[in-house]
């Protein structure tokens, strides 16, 4: 069955200092999210992508995050400049087509620990 | 605006037991609204969802939920619970139109005793 993977599973790193967080989402799909969750908080949505474009963001998407889709499998979250209440789950999902009835389906996240 | 709400961080049943989990939202649209379940260590995966039409849905596992408008309410439930079904549920919520993010719950975590 094919499903969105994500690495690392778990990334620590220094305050300040740049995260690449990864995601292959599933291959015929088009629509592209990153949501993130702090330890004991809700899941919250980050970024919606389609088309190599930001479809909707977040307040919590400021100029330190950026997303892309480098090639035809890969779509990534940057972190320029990490910050220790970005520590985080962060969990990427894709769906197949637009609109809010369609399932999205979710990679097992990646736990980001800033120090 | 969209908002969901999931009374109880926290359900303990037995293992057989009725299994309720609470979710209320609020929307401005006309809502989609979905169950997810997290297993440790795992992502989220879909329980069930309702979008138009039939106000009981079913989902994997044995679950269900009714969407009830008077209400706003989309309550989770299961007739018998099995151990395995200890797992972190959250309900979450979204509109029509396009590229529509989730808007999700707390989250409620379920334990099933013996």
């Amino acid at each position: 069955e094919p499903e969105v993977t994500q690495t690392p599973s778990h990334q620590v790193t220094q305050m300040g200092q740049e995260v690449i967080l990864r995601c292959v989402p599933i291959s015929n799909h088009l629509y592209f999210y990153w949501y993130r969750q702090i330890l004991g908080q809700k899941v919250e949505f980050l970024v919606s992508f389609y088309n190599n474009e930001i479809s909707e963001k977040s307040e919590i998407f400021d100029d330190q995050f950026s997303v892309e889709r480098p090639d035809g499998s890969n779509f990534t979250l940057k972190i320029r400049s990490t910050k220790l209440e970005d520590s985080a789950m962060y969990f990427c999902a894709s769906s197949e087509s637009s609109g809010g009835s369609h399932e999205q389906f979710f990679g097992p996240g990646t736990r980001l620990t800033v120090l | 605006a969209q908002s969901v709400t999931q009374l109880g961080s926290h359900v303990s049943v037995s293992e057989g037991a009725l299994v309720l989990l609470r979710c209320n939202y609020s929307s401005s649209v006309p809502p989609y609204l979905f169950w997810y379940v997290q297993y440790p260590n795992q992502g989220l995966q879909l329980l069930l969802k309702y979008t138009t039409g039939a106000t009981l849905v079913k989902g994997i596992n044995g679950f269900e939920a009714e969407f009830k408008k008077s209400e706003t309410s989309f309550h989770l439930t299961k007739p018998s619970a099995h151990m395995s079904d200890a797992a972190e549920y959250f309900c979450a919520v979204s509109g029509a139109g396009g590229y529509n993010k989730l808007i999700f719950g707390a989250g409620t975590r379920l334990a099933v005793h013996p």
